[in-house]
């Protein structure tokens, strides 16, 4: 069965400072990956996503994440965190022949101004 | 905003009783998947169907089941309650039967005393 890990679980970080999240998955396939972001109180939406092509994937809000197939990773970066970006962020794999998603438990981010 | 609806949005019941959820899909969406979020398992996909059909299924329990009607809105009962049945359950839905990007609602926060 596939498995997303994301070591990160808890990461408090000033404003201005760089952000990277961990994301790493277990599945030999062909996968699609995803950002999902949490922000308090509202429903998960998608920050970026990979099918193919270019490894280096740009989202919304100046988040981007690179997929690294040998490393079965697909960190998350953001160059200068706001206190907006407050929020749980979640990764997820999908098999691409397949329905299901994959979750990991999530990174609660902290952003002091 | 998603498009995706669910209700109620707070649920609170006792253990043993039955409980049912309700999701509305984004218009024009066939697929709905529905999640268990709880503190000490993350996300967890339980299952998914597609135009009416149970396509996918996850890690549901077999006191869980689900349906989706004819015109796409889907329900997900809940019985015999435990009080580890206390999370947040979401629904997500997408266009198409494979899935490369899901919408998710706002949850459905049950709790179980």
């Amino acid at each position: 069965a596939q498995s997303v890990s994301q070591h990160n679980h808890h990461v408090i970080l000033s404003e201005a400072a760089s952000l990277e999240l961990g994301c790493n998955y277990s599945y030999g396939g062909t996968v699609n990956l995803f950002w999902y972001v949490q922000y308090p109180g509202q429903h998960l939406q998608l920050l970026l996503k990979y099918f193919s092509g270019d490894p280096l994937v740009k989202g919304i809000k100046g988040f981007e994440a690179e997929f690294i197939k040998s490393k079965f990773s697909f960190n998350l970066r953001k160059p200068s965190v706001q206190w907006s970006d407050t929020a749980e962020y979640f990764c997820a794999v999908n098999a691409n022949t397949g329905n299901q998603f994959y979750f990991g438990t999530g990174t609660s981010l902290t952003v002091i101004p | 905003d998603s498009g995706v609806t669910q209700t109620p949005k707070h649920l609170i019941t006792a253990t043993g009783q039955r409980v049912t959820l309700r999701c509305s899909p984004r218009s024009g969406d066939l697929s709905v998947y529905w999640y268990q979020q709880s503190l000490d398992q993350g996300l967890q996909f339980l299952i998914q169907y597609y135009n009416g059909e149970e396509r996918a299924k996850g890690n549901i329990l077999e006191r869980f089941s689900a349906q989706q009607f004819p015109d796409l809105h889907s329900e997900l009962n809940l019985s015999s309650l435990e009080l580890g049945d206390s999370a947040l359950y979401f629904c997500a839905s997408s266009p198409r039967l494979w899935v490369n990007e899901q919408f998710f609602g706002p949850g459905t926060r049950l709790t179980v005393l």
